[in-house]
């Protein structure tokens, strides 16, 4: 059974700080990888999705890796905001025989302080 | 555009009542999910459906049913509900890229 964890699950950065989230799963047969965000009291929103023959993708200041091998996908955060304060999730998509699931982390819980 | 809609945002039930929570969505996509969110847990896939009228079970499908009649719209139905559906419920869809969008949630609490 595929298992995804997030370490740290908190973190709190000043402003500015550049930073890593971490997301490890135990099965490296996934079909891509993706990041959440989540603020609180709301739905989750799509950051950034990584096929499974990808190494990385950027959207603005996120940057997320995918090391299939090892099981590893980071999130970097660049010049950190205080409105990036937000539980950021990873998520892995496996294919079944009735169509591709998603398998969550539980997040890690970021904020970012003036 | 919406998006992907739920309703309620809030519901208060009594152990053994029934309800339904609506999802709709103005993507046109043919996936469409359900989960629960619960402290610690993450998020669990309680039921999909890959396209209209066809659906199938997830991880905790147990006490739930579902129906897709339509493209636009997934529901989630609780027969008779416990304390141990205290949860909060997201839908979801997913377009080409696989990329997936959530709704707001609903917050349900059984008593």
């Amino acid at each position: 059974k595929q298992e995804v964890t997030q370490i740290p699950a908190a973190l709190s950065v000043p402003e500015g700080e550049n930073l890593v989230l971490n997301c490890s799963f135990t099965d490296s047969a996934i079909y891509n990888l993706q990041w959440f965000r989540q603020d609180p009291g709301k739905g989750l929103t799509s950051l950034l999705l990584i096929q499974s023959s990808q190494r990385e993708q950027t959207s603005g200041r996120l940057n997320a890796s995918l090391d299939k091998s090892s099981g590893r996908s980071t999130l970097y955060i660049a010049a950190s905001q205080p409105g990036d304060s937000a539980t950021y999730l990873c998520a892995v998509y496996i294919l079944t025989g009735g169509g591709n699931k998603l398998t969550f982390g539980t997040g890690t819980q970021l904020k970012v302080e003036l | 555009n919406a998006g992907v809609t739920q309703t309620p945002k809030f519901q208060v039930l009594k152990t053994g009542q029934s309800m339904t929570l609506q999802c709709a969505q103005d993507m046109n996509h043919n996936s469409m999910y359900w989960y629960r969110q619960d402290p610690g847990m993450g998020l669990r896939l309680i039921y999909y459906s890959a396209s209209e009228g066809t659906t199938d079970k997830g991880e905790v499908p147990n006490g739930y049913n579902v129906s897709r009649l339509n493209k636009r719209e997934f529901s989630l139905r609780l027969e008779s509900a416990a304390p141990s559906q205290t949860s909060v419920y997201f839908c979801a869809n997913r377009d080409r890229t696989d990329t997936q969008y959530f709704g707001p949630g609903t917050r349900l609490t059984v008593l």
